[in-house]
């Protein structure tokens, strides 16, 4: 069972906005900044989000995220079908002294 | 460009020792931790420590500690994950990735993954 917890569903139409929720408690999400990563399986997972909302470069502004006390999300507008893959919410823990993450989103795209 | 080539898949028996590798290129390796990330089938993903190419400190998860071990050949800038007796219970999907500039703790660029299956 993951530390931060997921819904392991989410699905939208094309040009939808959806949005993935991840919960955590204060030793990681409530003390420490929220990252999010995108995998597609068979290839190599991407950072999304860092830093709770800050985009790494080449990620389109579709793509935004926010955090609240220990829980935190990540909003994909105007969805589109390349989206369709499985999505991770992460953030150091105290009590592990490293980072842990959720359980795994996957989206679909209808 | 910053790339994380992964070795190939293996496939091993119970008791067996292995080594894989990551090759890095396009940054500066000894300035970056560089951690190891297990994905089991149908699971999520699973911190498994890091280590610091410029000096070789690692940090490894309390769940792989004395499982596992990291390290680092700065001569070709790749770092490995090796095990000394495989077991079943690691048959995964192993990433490396790179830790990201700056504050926070994220992980900027990851390796495709390398496959791993033992047989019991």
């Amino acid at each position: 069972q993951s530390v931060l917890t997921q819904s392991p569903s989410a699905s939208g139409t094309p040009g939808q906005r959806v949005t993935i929720s991840c919960s955590g408690s204060y030793s990681n999400i409530g003390s420490h900044t929220v990252n999010w990563y995108q995998h597609r399986p068979g290839t190599a997972p991407k950072l999304l989000i860092y830093n709770d909302n800050q985009w790494p470069s080449g990620v389109p502004d579709r793509f935004s995220a926010s955090k609240s006390g220990t829980s935190a999300s990540l909003a994909i507008s105007g969805l589109q079908s390349e989206d369709e893959a499985d999505y991770y919410c992460a953030a150091w823990d105290d009590s592990l002294n490293g980072p842990v993450f959720g359980g795994g989103t996957k989206l679909t795209v209808l | 460009e910053v790339q994380l080539v992964q070795s190939g898949a293996e496939v091993k028996k119970s008791g067996e020792s292995l080594h894989i590798s990551c090759a890095t290129s396009g940054y500066k390796f000894t300035s970056y931790w560089i951690g190891w990330v297990r994905q089991m089938s149908g699971k999520g993903l699973e911190w498994m420590g890091i280590i610091y190419p410029g000096d070789s400190n690692t940090r490894y998860s309390p769940s792989f500690q004395g499982q596992v071990t990291m390290s680092v050949d700065k001569s070709i800038n790749t770092a490995s994950l090796q095990w000394n007796s495989l077991k079943a219970s690691d048959t995964a999907i192993y990433y490396c990735a790179k830790v990201g500039p700056g504050t926070g703790y994220y992980f900027d660029y990851w390796g495709q993954g390398t496959l791993v299956t033992v047989s019991s």
